[in-house]
């Protein structure tokens, strides 16, 4: 079946300019998350969704950085005024509901984004 | 808050050798362990994953990890690599009873497995 699916793949930017990423979990996931990664670093949690409500956006890093979340579905990363530091990789995840604590994540390819 | 540490950033051994990759956090609570790879060119995928009951935990591809409660660790261990385990390794965490589902991830561990 289709997996968690990101786009653009690739999103060159200038600094100051807005930018919209966006992510389709896998069909019928009620969770999804948004990382990041920096050149040589590990995952950074930025914020989780269940539902369309984000219990959870303790990892934005500013409040440049939104996030929405439609439909139980797509969600919409938006990076206002972009900053050089906000180059990295930007990966989506999703999981299925389910009981307990937590569900395995399924992550997507991630969106690459440059800003110049 | 929870932190990981990955030793080793990059790893190069021969096809066949054995392997263990270190993963240590720091969260005195109750954890969910995961272990993460991610191949040339394709997404992060799940390796294994430790939640509760025997601590030696199997995963795909020959894999296995186990969680030692004493140390904080969760190491990654293989008896003989192939070419084909050349990828990127994320150690990740869970802090199970905060409630929280956001993972904190090590910063990952370079395999490079020469033919």
């Amino acid at each position: 079946g289709a997996g968690v699916s990101q786009s653009p793949s690739n999103k060159v930017t200038e600094k100051g300019k807005d930018v919209e990423l966006r992510c389709d979990p896998i069909s019928g996931h009620t969770a999804l998350y948004w990382y990041r990664q920096s050149l040589g670093q590990g995952l950074e949690f930025l914020i989780y969704f269940q539902g369309n409500s984000a219990p959870d956006k303790s990892g934005l890093p500013s409040d440049r950085f939104s996030a929405e979340r439609t439909g139980g579905s797509v969600s919409t990363l938006t990076i206002q005024r972009t900053q050089q530091e906000d180059s990295a990789v930007y990966l989506c995840a999703s999981s299925p509901p389910g009981t307990g604590s937590y569900n395995e994540q399924f992550f997507g390819p991630g969106t690459r984004l440059t800003v110049l | 808050a929870q932190s990981v540490s990955q030793h080793n950033h990059h790893v190069i051994l021969s096809e066949a050798a054995s392997l263990e990759l270190g993963c240590n956090y720091s969260y005195g609570g109750t954890v969910n362990l995961f272990w993460y790879v991610q191949y040339p060119g394709q997404h992060l995928q799940l390796l294994l994953k430790y939640f509760s009951g025997d601590p030696l935990v199997k995963g795909i591809k020959g894999f296995e990890a186990e969680f030692i409660k004493s140390k904080f660790s969760f190491n990654l261990r293989k008896p003989s690599v192939q070419w084909s385990d050349t990828a990127e390794y994320f150690c990740a965490v869970n802090a199970q009873d905060t409630g929280r589902r956001a993972l904190t991830f090590g910063s990952g561990t370079r395999l490079q497995v020469q033919p």
